[in-house]
């Protein structure tokens, strides 16, 4: 059973650039979790998803961040004219259910460098 | 609102000695409480997690945590430290119908030879 899986691992863009993260869920796993982490910090919810559906985007920057997780394929995060300060990690993470005691299951992360 | 304090961004331990890592979380509800290992460049593991069935818990690699409700605690331990243990390590909390997880800062072990 493949585990969550996303890609690019690694990501450079110039600033004004857009930035597509792509993450796919483990199998069996309709809820999808993007986090970001900055240096030297723990890592801080963006937005949950089910399919078809933003659940949760409490977490997300109000300007040129969103996420989807369409019927098919996999979860997008974009992030639209990037500026530096959007250099971090993105992980991805995935969960069978809806119960709050679910484990997620995190993938290997997008590092993202913006120039 | 949640929140999750990790004591010591780095802990430094001989190799066979004991390992603790410390994390007091903070929870208007009874809480669920994860800790993750990260190794450079990779993604989170998830280590153990407490959901009330137990207040030991145990984990992969020789690892265990309590939770102690009085101490609004759940620190990490390890009866011998190897040298693959080196890694990040995050304490995560859940709860009170937030869908994500608050993570700690985490906290870098390191192993001493």
């Amino acid at each position: 059973n493949a585990g969550v899986m996303q890609n690019p691992r690694h990501l450079v863009r110039r600033r004004g650039q857009e930035a597509r993260l792509r993450c796919s869920p483990m199998k069996g796993h309709s809820h999808v979790y993007w986090y970001r982490q900055l240096p030297e910090e723990g890592l801080k919810f963006m937005v949950y998803l089910q399919k078809e559906n933003i659940i949760d985007e409490s977490g997300m920057p109000k300007e040129r961040f969103s996420a989807e997780f369409p019927k098919e394929g996999p979860s997008i995060l974009r992030i639209q004219q990037v500026v530096r300060g959007d250099s971090a990690a993105y992980f991805c993470a995935s969960s069978p259910g809806l119960a709050e005691q679910e484990t997620q299951y995190f993938g290997p992360g997008t590092r993202l460098l913006v120039l | 609102a949640q929140s999750v304090t990790q004591l010591g961004s780095h802990v430094s331990v001989s190799e066979g000695a004991l390992v603790l890592l410390r994390c007091n979380y903070s929870s208007s509800v009874p809480p669920y409480l994860f800790w993750y290992v990260q190794y450079p460049n990779q993604g989170l593991q998830l280590l153990l997690k407490y959901t009330s069935a137990a207040t030991l818990v145990k984990g992969i690699n020789g690892f265990e945590a309590e939770f102690k409700k009085s101490e609004t605690s759940f620190h990490l331990t390890k009866p011998s430290a190897h040298m693959s243990d080196a890694a990040e390590y995050f304490c995560a909390v859940k709860g009170g119908g937030a869908d994500g997880l608050t993570f700690g800062k985490g906290t870098h072990l390191i192993i001493q030879p």
